[in-house]
């Protein structure tokens, strides 16, 4: 069974500073991972994914992730953050053998103050 | 890209009465589509997998009874708390993929609060 752990449930970081957000796995078989944000009161909004191929990865509102398959982790950066760049971020992995089933990190909670 | 739509976006309702979420897949037929709960300030723990026709797929510890899940066409899906607790007050959140696509796309979810 796969798992996901976010090392930090909250991260405050000052305006146009850059920020990463960590994300490690486990799991026994080859995986897709996913990044997602949530606002308040809504669903989940995709930021980026990982599939296959280049381990760098480019997302939505300037974000991008690197697939580290030795450190198993899936770490999400961004150089300049925004105000509006505060909510929830969710890691999830899904095993990459034909299911769908997903698995969701705890959450890191980005603020980011002015 | 694709929409999933969640109807209500929030709900109340009394003890002892029973809720029914609709969640529908705007422009893509779903074949799959998963049923999450999400407590406040935690992650979302998957409830249930429906495929199309088919009797939903529990997770363990989510009651089958109480939860129902109905997904009998390619496009809505419903989760139906049954007898609510203020217990089962939380937000309620839907996710839906089609065959061949490796993405699912999640609804806006649902805030039930059971008074």
């Amino acid at each position: 069974a796969q798992s996901v752990t976010q090392l930090d449930s909250q991260v405050p970081v000052f305006e146009e500073a850059p920020v990463e957000l960590r994300c490690n796995y486990s799991s026994s078989v080859s995986v897709y991972l996913f990044w997602y944000v949530q606002y308040p009161n809504q669903g989940l909004q995709l930021l980026l994914k990982y599939l296959s191929g280049s381990t760098l990865v480019k997302g939505i509102n300037g974000f991008e992730a690197e697939f580290n398959k030795s450190q198993t982790s899936f770490h999400l950066r961004k150089p300049s953050v925004h105000i509006s760049d505060t909510a929830e971020y969710f890691c999830a992995v899904r095993e990459n053998t034909g299911g769908f089933k997903t698995i969701f990190g705890a959450g890191t909670r980005l603020f980011v103050k002015a | 890209g694709a929409v999933v739509s969640q109807h209500p976006s929030w709900v109340i309702c009394k003890s002892g009465t029973s809720v029914k979420i609709e969640c529908r897949s705007l422009d893509f037929q779903a074949t799959t589509m998963f049923w999450y709960r999400q407590f406040p300030k935690q992650s979302l723990m998957l409830m249930a997998t429906s495929n199309e026709g088919s009797k939903a797929t529990y997770e363990q510890g989510v009651e089958k009874d109480k939860f129902l899940i109905n997904h009998a066409s390619l496009t809505l899906s419903t989760l139906t708390v049954t007898s609510a607790h203020p217990e089962d007050s939380s937000f309620y959140i839907c996710s839906a993929r089609e065959q061949g696509n490796t993405e699912a796309f999640f609804g806006q979810g649902t805030r039930l609060t059971v008074v």
